[in-house]
Parts: C-alpha cells; structure tokens; sequence
C-alpha cells in the first residue's frame, strides 16, 4: 500500500484567502507531482518536481505555487484563493528511475466560495 | 504529442457479466501504457501497466489489458465483474520511463446486482 498522504481531505474557504496543501510520502521517492482533476474530467499535471530544491510548471497552468525544500514534502499554495480554483487536487510520487508507476495520494477537495 | 481517448465515459455491466473499457492511443514512438482505478474518495492505484514484452499484460484484481499496435489500442477487460469492481478507471500513456504521463478522462464503471 502506498505511504503517500494528503491534507486536508476536504477543504471550504472563502475567495482571497491563502491556502496550502500539504502532501508527503514516506517512500523515499525523488519524483512528486501534483495533479488538478475536475470532476469527470482527466487528470491535468501541473507541477512536478525531480528532488530537493527542483520544481517545474506542468502542462496545464496554473496560479498555484510548490516548493521541495525535503524529499518528503511537496506543498501547494494558493496566494489568494478564487472559485475558478475549485477542484480536486491529487498528488503523487515515483522512483527516479521508474517514475512511470506513480503512486498517488487521496486528494484534498478544494471549494472556493 | 501524445494522447488518449477513453470511449465512454460511462459503462454499466451487471454482476458476473464481461467487464471491457476501451482505451486507444495515440504515440510517435512506442509507448508505455497504464490502467489505474479510483475508487470513491480515494487516489489512483496502479492496475497494470505496459513497457515492452508480452503485450497481454495481467493486473491486480482479475483485469487485464492487451496492448494492440495495429488498432493502438489498450483495452482494460475482465471476465466477470464484481461488485467491488465500481470505480473510476483511467488509461494513460508516456513515451519512456523518463517522460511525464498523459491521462484520459476517465470511465466509469458501475456495476449492477
């Protein structure tokens, strides 16, 4: 089973406010990622990161910010959060040298009032 | 660039009947394919995935996938659903082990008693 967690599950904020959201493994992984996932829709990757102190944009983008200053940890954060951010946020992790098989997080839902 | 269409966004198969979820890619080179299940409120779990070798490619819980070049396929099929089997179930391709994973948009499965 994999050891990657997510907090919160299920956020409810207010337009302006700043949040983040936590996301660390347990597996020693170099590779984290961070997904955006509306509902019935396909996963959008839009930040990775290769290891500490490495963080790239993804494909889809977006206003939100990482940082990797542990291999463990790989937080989100939204400066000023906005109703157009509402959606479900997953992260994952992978081997350097096997990164295709991602083990992902629970999620944290996000709505934004 | 590499893409994937899963047909259906939503299939319905009664208890014990042949579960198939229809994925076809599209790729430059050859890729490596992956089937992963949601289930409600959960992350992503690897099924099964394709690399190289045999292109009949068996996973966790009874599914499997056959990894078809001609019809750049990689259809997810298992002979008797059950109920535990209700889920959200993603194909996705990369080009290597090196590259970043396309999601589809996800089909979900519901099974009926």
């Amino acid at each position: 089973e994999a050891d990657i967690y997510q907090t919160p599950r299920y956020l409810v904020i207010g337009t302006g406010k700043k949040i983040t959201l936590e996301c660390s493994q347990t597996m020693g992984h170099d590779k984290m990622y961070w997904y955006q996932q509306d509902p019935g829709m396909e996963l959008h990757l839009i930040h990775y990161s290769y290891g500490v102190n490495s963080t790239e944009k993804g494909d889809l983008s977006s206003e939100s910010t990482v940082s990797r200053i542990r291999t463990e940890h790989f937080p989100l954060t939204l400066e000023s959060a906005r109703p157009s951010h509402t959606s479900q946020y997953l992260c994952a992790s992978s081997l350097h040298r096997d990164q295709e098989t991602q083990y992902f997080g629970p999620g944290t839902r996000l709505l934004v009032l | 660039a590499q893409s994937v269409t899963q047909l259906g966004s939503h299939v319905s198969v009664s208890e014990g009947a042949l579960v198939l979820l229809r994925c076809n890619y599209s790729s430059s080179v050859p890729p490596y394919l992956f089937w992963y299940v949601q289930y409600p409120n959960q992350g992503l779990q690897l099924l099964l995935k394709y690399t190289t070798g045999a292109t009949l490619v068996k996973g966790i819980n009874g599914f499997e996938a056959e990894f078809k070049k001609s019809e750049t396929s990689f259809h997810l099929t298992k002979p008797s659903a059950h109920m535990s089997d209700a889920a959200e179930y993603f194909c996705a391709v990369s080009k290597s082990s090196a590259s970043k994973i396309i999601f589809g948009s996800g089909t979900r499965l519901s099974i009926r008693p």
